[in-house]
């Protein structure tokens, strides 16, 4: 079945404690993306990726960081948190050869983060 | 920078009804638009795409218009059911900077049997 896996999809940790979302997906997309989803605000993006080892920033990367080494993974890093990333996290892919950016967004179903 | 907003916030209508959910962007030089659906605890679906060169797009009893001019575009749900409820998104990709997306904050559909 063709999907975006994200890992977990619940956590909760302490201001400051390194933590490293997973995000996979299995279509060979070379597009992947972060976003954060606060109420009142929608979906920001955070950083996104057009191939391997290409990323660049999105509307709000500040206290994140990413890679991509692989193809299918793209995990989101937060050297250390703060209470004002407490967010819902979204991890996204979609194709770009042959496309352009004509490709729906595949999206992940979600990591919900409290940081205390 | 572009700018999405949907209104309105949350809409309830009876099942059986036709209904039209609203999009509009500030900058009108966009590379495409797509409409999300949102259910609770998921991640978002896409529903369907529009390419800058469009005006409308079809599937099943979604119809999707855009008009590039006004800056809007409309999601149209055609005899719509409970299990339509969810929270509908449109998103634009902006020309010359087509790697990002821009979502709106989205309508809360409530269909009532």
């Amino acid at each position: 079945e063709a999907q975006v896996t994200q890992n977990p999809r619940y956590l909760i940790t302490v201001t400051g404690k390194k933590l490293t979302v997973t995000c996979s997906q299995n279509m060979n997309h070379e597009y992947m993306s972060w976003y954060r989803q606060d109420p009142g605000l929608g979906l920001r993006q955070i950083y996104y990726s057009m191939n391997v080892e290409v990323t660049d920033k999105g509307d709000v990367p500040e206290g994140y960081k990413v890679s991509r080494k692989e193809k299918r993974n793209f995990p989101l890093i937060l050297e250390s948190p703060s209470p004002n990333q407490t967010s819902l996290y979204f991890c996204a892919s979609s194709l770009l050869t042959g496309t352009g950016y004509n490709s729906p967004l595949h999206f992940g179903n979600g990591t919900r983060l409290t940081v205390t | 920078k572009q700018e999405v907003t949907q209104i309105p916030a949350a809409l309830s209508v009876p099942e059986g009804e036709n209904l039209v959910l609203n999009c509009s962007f500030t900058d009108s030089a966009i590379y495409n638009l797509q409409w999300f659906r949102q259910d609770p605890g998921k991640g978002l679906t896409s529903l369907l795409l529009i390419q800058s060169s469009q005006r409308e797009q079809t599937s099943g009893r979604l119809n999707a218009s855009l008009d590039k001019s006004s800056g809007r575009s409309t999601l149209y749900i055609a005899a719509s059911q409970p299990g339509d409820s969810a929270t509908y998104l449109c998103a634009v990709r902006r020309s010359g900077s087509a790697r990002q997306l821009t979502f709106g904050s989205g309508t809360q559909l409530t269909v009532l049997p």
